[in-house]
């Protein structure tokens, strides 16, 4: 138990599908991030929000929508993707606050866009 | 930029062999470093991590040790077991505010009983 956890583990959706994605932090850190991890691909940061601001989107497309109502959840809204967003998607939370600190992961949801 | 490049492997041991991932990375200021551990299915597990130069992180009878005048973190182990299996990534931290980890590409290691 990382104290990150992802729902749901595995999903499926149609190209036309809405879906979302949620993340749970109980560590009382500020700084939640989504990550894509594609087969053969190095691990792709998506958005970092940092006190429930988003600080950082990184060239994501408008299909991923991402939502920080609080320091303890995460949320990534899909529509519209296609069959290349098939990915792990991991979830992960770090302090936010200055010193040596680390991210924790959460297990992350498998997604196959068919 | 900062960045992060490692030994992609796959590698493959026998049990008990010496493990070694070179890591080496690109970074302005002086960046955290961090051994990450992803085991089949799993997310990421932070196996260690050192913040200043000369810092030698430890666990499970892992270590790396941060080198700045060669802007290097390499992986060691010196007995390799089958449950050490898994894929293994390097990162940084771009600030010390503990954001913005920048990640290897991963290592990918099987090991043979």
């Amino acid at each position: 138990e990382t104290g990150v956890t992802q729902t749901p583990r595995h999903l499926v959706m149609g190209m036309t599908n809405k879906k979302s994605l949620k993340c749970e932090q109980h560590l009382g850190h500020n700084a939640m991030y989504w990550y894509k991890q594609s087969a053969k691909k190095p691990l792709e940061l998506m958005f970092v929000y940092n006190f429930k601001e988003q600080t950082e989107n990184n060239s994501v497309p408008s299909r991923f929508s991402p939502e920080c109502p609080n320091s303890s959840h995460l949320f990534l809204h899909l529509h519209t993707l296609q069959p290349e967003d098939s990915a792990l998607y991991l979830c992960a939370s770090s302090p936010g606050a200055r010193g040596d600190t680390e991210a924790f992961f959460g297990q992350g949801t498998r997604l196959t866009v068919v | 930029g900062n960045s992060v490049t490692q030994m992609e492997g796959p590698v493959t041991l026998s049990e008990e062999a010496f493990l070694t991932i070179n890591c080496t990375y690109t970074a302005t200021g002086y960046p955290s470093l961090f051994w990450y551990v992803q085991y089949p299915g799993e997310g990421l597990q932070l196996l260690l991590k050192a913040t200043k130069a000369d810092d030698k992180g430890s666990n499970k009878g892992f270590e790396a040790t941060y080198r700045k005048e060669t802007t290097s973190f390499h992986l060691e182990k010196g007995s390799v077991q089958v449950s050490d299996s898994a894929v293994y990534f390097c990162a940084l931290s771009r600030d010390n505010y503990g954001q913005n980890f920048v990640f290897g590409p991963g290592t990918r290691l099987s090991v043979l009983p």
